[in-house]
Parts: C-alpha cells; sequence; structure tokens
C-alpha cells in the first residue's frame, strides 16, 4: 500500500528552527508538496520537489531525498502566525495525490 | 472572485436530511476534486472529475453523489447521512497537465451530521 509519514504535533518557539519530517512509499514519484493549513481554513502551496535537493523559499525550506523515500520541511524565525497544519502529500505514478495525516505546529512565545 | 469558492461554510442536517455542497473555480483549471477531511486523518479523496468527465470515485457510499455541471462547477449531493459523516468537506482544482502546482483548495464545508 502507499504510505506517508509524518509526526502528529510537534511544538516550537517562536524566532526559533522547526523541522517537520516527511517519509513515504508510494507506487512511483511524481513529485511532494508542502501544504499549509490554518485551523478551519483551506490548505494553501508551500513548496514542491521533484528533484533531489533543498528548496528555499523565504523563511521557508523543503528538502528531498527520492532514495531515501523522505522530505523536510525547515521553517526559520517562526512568527506565531506559523501556528498550523502542515500537509505531506506525494503525487504517485498515476499523478494522484497521496496525502500524509499532517502535522500540527504549535509556535509558543 | 479568484480561486476556489465553497459553499456553504458550515452546514448542520439531520440524517434524513438532503442538502448540497457547493464549490465553483475561477481559475480556468480542468480538474476538480471533493476531499474529506477528518481530525488527524489523511484527505480522502472521493471524487474526480476531468473536463467535467468522472474519472474516479473512491468506494465512495452511495448516500454522496457528485455532479459536475461544467468545468467550473462541482456539486455534491447528501441525503441519509450519517453521524461518522461529520467532517470537513474540502473541494480542489487543478490544471490537470500542469505538474508541480499540485491543488488549489477551498476552504471548506464544516458538516455536522445530528
Amino acid at each position: 500500500g502507499q504510505n506517508i509519514d509524518q509526526p502528529t504535533e510537534m511544538t516550537a518557539t517562536e524566532g526559533a528552527i522547526v523541522q517537520i519530517n516527511c517519509t513515504y512509499q508510494t507506487s512511483g514519484f511524481n513529485g511532494l508538496f508542502w501544504y499549509q493549513q490554518h485551523a478551519g481554513e483551506a490548505p494553501t502551496f508551500l513548496s514542491y520537489n521533484v528533484l533531489d535537493g533543498l528548496e528555499e523559499k523565504g523563511r521557508f525550506s523543503s528538502f528531498l531525498s527520492r532514495s531515501k523515500g523522505y522530505s523536510y520541511l525547515l521553517l526559520k524565525e517562526l512568527q506565531m502566525k506559523d501556528s498550523a497544519s502542515y500537509l505531506c502529500a506525494v503525487k504517485d505514478s498515476n499523478y494522484q495525490l497521496i496525502w500524509g495525516a499532517g502535522t500540527k505546529l504549535i509556535i509558543k512565545p | 472572485e479568484t480561486g476556489v469558492t465553497q459553499t456553504p461554510r458550515h452546514l448542520v442536517m439531520g440524517m434524513t436530511n438532503k442538502k448540497s455542497l457547493k464549490c465553483e473555480q475561477h481559475l480556468g483549471h480542468n480538474a476538480m476534486y471533493w476531499y474529506k477531511q477528518s481530525a488527524k486523518k489523511p484527505l480522502e479523496l472521493m471524487f474526480v472529475y476531468s473536463l467535467e468527465e468522472r474519472v474516479e470515485n473512491n468506494s465512495v457510499p452511495s448516500r454522496f453523489s457528485p455532479e459536475c455541471p461544467n468545468s467550473s462547477h462541482l456539486v455534491l449531493h447528501l441525503h441519509t447521512l450519517q453521524p461518522e459523516d461529520s467532517a470537513l468537506y474540502l473541494c480542489a482544482s487543478s490544471q490537470e497537465t500542469g505538474e508541480g502546482y499540485g491543488y488549489t483548495f477551498g476552504s471548506g464545508t464544516r458538516l455536522t451530521v445530528v
């Protein structure tokens, strides 16, 4: 079966750095996505990785290792507004998105 | 209006009611999706429409009935639901051939079945 694993919940301090990991086992791979979802709101696109390496976008970076079936989302200079759930998703060989259950990130002052 | 719009935002219905959830996308995408989101579970894909044709139905109970009147609109008809159907229902759209950009989601309808 296809599976995406990520921690259920993480806590970090305002101004700090946090890394949210995602491991996947899917039938084929056509890219990995990270989405942010604030409570009661739509998931919004954060990043896309299809080749190995690090993609940086402002305070957020995403890393992919296809050989290890592993990705992480790195959030720097954390702000209170970063409190949200972070969803990892992989496009399989049929270009369907397979989703993780999400990581709820709690930021403390 | 931009993006994906869903109505209503909240819905409470009895198990014998019939209601519909509506979705409209203003992005010119040619694929639309219905997802169910329950607490602490992955998003569950329910239906996929590509070019107004249903291309996927993931073993969803018949009490959920989708409709795609045109490429910009999606409807989910609900009837005789069960309490376990209470969840956030998300609509999404994508440019099916647009690899790398994933889906654009609406804000969802929070459904409570009583």
